[in-house]
């Protein structure tokens, strides 16, 4: 079944505690993302990969770090994470390298960050 | 920059009834689309429209676009209890990123 796949799907964690989100897509997707959602706020993106080795700053980056050593993985990783970093994240991945065609997302990872 | 903004933030109708959203965007763009997610679920797309269409029809789904008002709106008819959910729009002003609205949370009553 073609999907994206996110782990954990939730996860609570202190401030501080290094963590990652990992990111799972199998239909060869040139293009991944990561949006957090926060009530009222809609989805903002944190990064974006165009390609395998290819990364870059969304809106808002700060705290966050990803890789894309493999073009079906896209980790997410919050180096110290911070209780404003609890929301609720979203990985989705496009055909094309363009993110203006149509995105496919994951289930949600649901942070707690205490 | 988050550029959606969507009208209203909330709907709440009867069966059968139909239900509009509406969108604006703040800069040109390649396209937008619609995108539905059910309560703490994964988004899905429902439709795409591009920079150079005026309306487009999917199903039970009418989306236009004015670009000229840098807006979009999302027609559902014939509303169903399964079509309470959250939609939001999504515009692309480039390759690089797809800029999400803040959505409307519509719930059809039965």
């Amino acid at each position: 079944e073609a999907q994206v796949t996110q782990n954990p799907r939730y996860l609570i964690t202190v401030t501080g505690k290094k963590l990652t989100v990992t990111c799972s897509q199998n239909m060869n997707h040139e293009y991944m993302s990561w949006y957090r959602q926060d009530p009222g706020l809609g989805l903002r993106q944190i990064y974006y990969s165009m390609n395998v080795e290819v990364t870059d700053k969304g809106d808002v980056p700060e705290g966050y770090k990803v890789s894309r050593k493999e073009k079906r993985n896209f980790p997410l990783i919050l180096e110290s994470p911070s209780p404003n970093q609890t929301s609720l994240y979203f990985c989705a991945s496009s055909f094309l390298a363009d993110a203006s065609y149509e995105q496919y997302f994951g289930p949600g990872t649901r942070l707690t960050v205490t | 920059s988050q550029q959606g903004e969507e009208d209203p933030q909330a709907l709440s109708i009867q069966e059968g009834e139909n239900a509009t959203m509406n969108c604006s965007y703040k800069t040109s763009i390649n396209n937008l689309q619609w995108y539905r997610q059910n309560s703490g679920r994964g988004l899905v797309h429902l439709i795409l429209i591009r920079s150079n269409e005026r309306e487009k029809h999917s199903g039970r789904l009418r989306v236009t676009l004015d670009t000229s008002k840098k807006s979009s709106s999302l027609l559902i008819t014939a509303s169903r209890a399964a079509d309470t959910a959250s939609y939001f729009c999504a515009s692309s002003g480039s390759a690089r990123q797809l800029t999400f609205g803040s959505g409307t949370q519509l719930t059809v009553l039965p």
